[in-house]
């Protein structure tokens, strides 16, 4: 079965800092798809950033990038730069490739990042 | 591209009542999930299906819950006879293959 696993419930930073959230997962597909999501204050959840795993490449878009660590089935989420407006719940999420059949997201339980003046 | 649209947004229903959610996914996407968020439970997975056909519901509790995919552009979540633990934000979601799932804005439902 899959599964996924954030151990930080929580996390405060300083702005202009930099934050790395961890995420594991379990998976017995070939082929999968990593996600991190963002729930603001409101509770819309949005999209950030994905990492496919057969690419080696780290996945990186504006402040966000990605630790990839395929052998200890880790996937870390950097923010550089944070600003106030990055305080949420970040999720991890995993889902198998079309062809694996399990399409699904399976969510981490989120980290509460907290970003201070 | 306006996003998945969830129609409520709050929905307050008595006890014993019935509750029917809507989604409208992105267009073009095959895929339509639905989740439920709780501040105990997490994010659950409830459902999903792909080109409008039922595909995995291994998350939906068995006996007062069910979704349909009746078209292209929308899907209904339906709780018969609801109760308190019930209570719940509903997102439905939507995706093309292989990409990333784009969520709609939740159905915040009440049940009192």
């Amino acid at each position: 079965a899959q599964k996924v696993t954030q151990t930080q419930t929580s996390i405060s930073v300083v702005e202009k800092t930099t934050v790395t959230m961890d995420c594991v997962y379990e998976t017995r597909d070939s082929s999968y798809f990593l996600f991190w999501y963002k729930q603001t204050a409101s509770g819309e959840i949005v999209f950030l950033i994905r990492q496919d795993s057969y690419k080696k490449e780290n996945a990186t878009v504006g402040h966000y990038s990605l630790n990839f660590q395929k052998p200890k089935s880790s996937i870390g989420l950097i923010i550089t730069a944070t600003q106030i407006e990055d305080s949420a719940v970040y999720f991890c999420a995993m889902r198998g490739a079309a062809s694996s059949g399990s399409w699904q997201l399976i969510f981490g339980s989120g980290t509460q990042l907290t970003v201070m003046p | 591209n306006a996003g998945v649209i969830q129609t409520p947004r709050h929905k307050v229903t008595g006890k014993g009542q019935e509750a029917t959610l809507w989604c409208e996914p992105i267009s073009g996407h095959s895929a339509v999930f639905w989740y439920r968020q709780t501040i105990v439970q997490g994010l659950e997975f409830l459902t999903y299906f792909r080109n409008q056909a039922p595909i995995d519901d291994s998350g939906m509790p068995k006996e007062r819950f069910s979704a349909q995919m009746p078209n292209q552009s929308h899907s209904t979540l339906k709780i018969q006879s609801t109760q308190p633990q019930d209570s719940a934000v509903y997102l439905c979601a939507s995706s093309s293959t292989n990409t990333e799932v784009f969520f709609g804005k939740g159905t915040r439902l009440t049940v009192v």
